[in-house]
């Protein structure tokens, strides 16, 4: 089985400044995916940064960055010169390759950006 | 470009009465389409997936089902409403394959009175 774990209920950060989400994706799978997702307010989920396990390049995509430690199971998410629509739920998500697509969720780090 | 449409986007029902919440993906064919139900604003629980028309697995024991009568339209639905089932259903679509990222519809929050 695989778990997601976020062990950051709330974060803050000041506006400019630069702030890291934890998560570990626990698996016995050797091949895997792992995503953040972001929810603002108004409550639509969308696609931030995706890490394909067998590479060991990190991913960016613009001001978000991912420290991925396979051996360690961790998948943090960098957020770098925050911005105040950067505000919103934050998800860590993981799915196997043998698992048919379903992603398991960990249980979100609410970040809030104060200007 | 693909799209993906949930509606309703709020719904009030009684408890006892039924449900029907409609998905469609626009922009792509053969998706693989999902339904989750997020309470709280936390963590999402995977409630069905389909892989096709006319498959459906279910992944929680309940009071919903689902139906894909058409390859890009997906439908959750109940007998009679309980007051548990309140929260926020979301729609999504993968292309599947080894494209595992999935996309979001902007959801439809429910509340059983």
């Amino acid at each position: 089985a695989q778990t997601v774990t976020q062990s950051q209920p709330e974060m803050s950060v000041q506006e400019a400044e630069t702030v890291t989400l934890s998560c570990t994706y626990d698996t016995s799978e050797s091949d895997y995916y792992l995503f953040w997702y972001k929810q603002p307010p108004s409550r639509q989920m969308i696609l931030v940064i995706r890490q394909e396990a067998y590479k060991q390049q990190n991913a960016t995509e613009n001001r978000f960055s991912v420290n991925f430690q396979k051996a360690a199971k961790s998948f943090s998410l960098k957020i770098s010169d925050s911005q105040l629509g950067d505000a919103a739920m934050y998800f860590c998500a993981g799915v196997s390759y043998n698992q048919g697509g379903k992603l398991i969720f960990g249980q979100g780090t609410e970040l809030s950006v104060k200007p | 470009s693909q799209t993906i449409h949930q509606w309703p986007a709020t719904l009030v029902q009684p408890v006892g009465s039924p449900l029907s919440l409609e998905c469609t993906v626009e922009g792509t064919s053969n998706p693989n389409l999902y339904w989750y139900r997020q309470a709280a604003g936390r963590g999402l629980q995977l409630l069905f997936y389909s892989v096709g028309i006319g498959q459906i697995s279910s992944e929680v024991p309940q009071n919903l089902s689902a139906s894909r009568p058409q390859d890009r339209q997906f439908i959750l639905s109940s007998k009679k409403l309980l007051l548990s089932d309140s929260g926020f259903y979301l729609c999504a679509w993968s292309l599947g394959g080894t494209a595992y990222e999935q996309y979001f519809g902007p959801g439809t929050r429910l509340t059983v009175t």
